[in-house]
């Protein structure tokens, strides 16, 4: 068990392109998160799975933003369209329980996005 | 919607000293209240939790209380080494809703 795997680590794009990120994470945890960092703050939630469900995106920042978890294991995140707001560091966790949201979280490095 | 508010924004102590993080909610409906450490380049990594059906919880030099009528709790770090010194974030939440404050950058001076 290496831990959460987020990949790349790093990710330099264009206003108006699309990003993808993956996450790979602890291999018998059941949930999966993704969370937005910016600078100075702590981590906004955005969406979650359980398995391959997807149980709650309405925090999802806009409908540019998009989550799968195909086949219950690893996970993308898209950004359509890329905005210079959408700089950040984009968090994914994962968990094994069954209380929603409220869980020990274990997360990956991190993604940074940095968008010019 | 769930705000958690945290103080102080950034803290120093001395090699030894204890350190005190505190963090108030809004939501009377939130039960679960972790602590994560984050170290420059990493992602937060949890250092302790509680439910609102504890008071205090401590592990070795940690230790975390929560007063539910006040809605606020609090991270006491006892015997502070250099290797403490990184950000960390308080959080409160439910099953539906987690909200993390805006994080302490501790600092240990040796």
């Amino acid at each position: 068990d290496t831990g959460v795997s987020q990949n790349p680590r790093h990710k330099i794009t264009k206003r108006g392109q699309n990003v993808t990120f993956r996450c790979d994470p602890i291999s018998e945890h059941n949930r999966l998160y993704w969370y937005r960092q910016t600078l100075g703050q702590g981590p906004e939630f955005l969406t979650y799975f359980q398995n391959e469900a997807q149980l709650e995106k309405s925090r999802l920042l806009s409908d540019r933003f998009s989550a799968e978890r195909p086949k219950g294991s690893f996970s993308t995140l898209e950004i359509q369209r890329t905005e210079q707001g959408d700089s950040a560091m984009y968090l994914c966790a994962s968990s094994l329980g069954d209380r929603g949201i409220a869980e020990k979280l274990f997360f990956g490095s991190g993604t940074q996005l940095s968008v010019l | 919607g769930e705000n958690v508010e945290q103080h102080p924004s950034t803290l120093s102590v001395q090699e030894g000293d204890s350190a005190v993080i505190k963090c108030t909610y809004s939501d009377s409906a939130s039960n679960y209240f972790p602590w994560y450490k984050q170290e420059l380049g990493k992602g937060p990594q949890l250092i302790i939790d509680i439910r609102s059906n504890v008071g205090e919880k401590k592990d070795q030099r940690i230790a975390v209380t929560l007063n539910k009528t006040a809605k606020h709790f609090s991270l006491h770090i006892t015997e502070t080494q250099p290797e403490d010194s990184a950000v960390y974030f308080c959080a409160a939440g439910n099953n539906n809703d987690m909200r993390f404050g805006a994080g302490t950058r501790l600092t240990v001076k040796p």
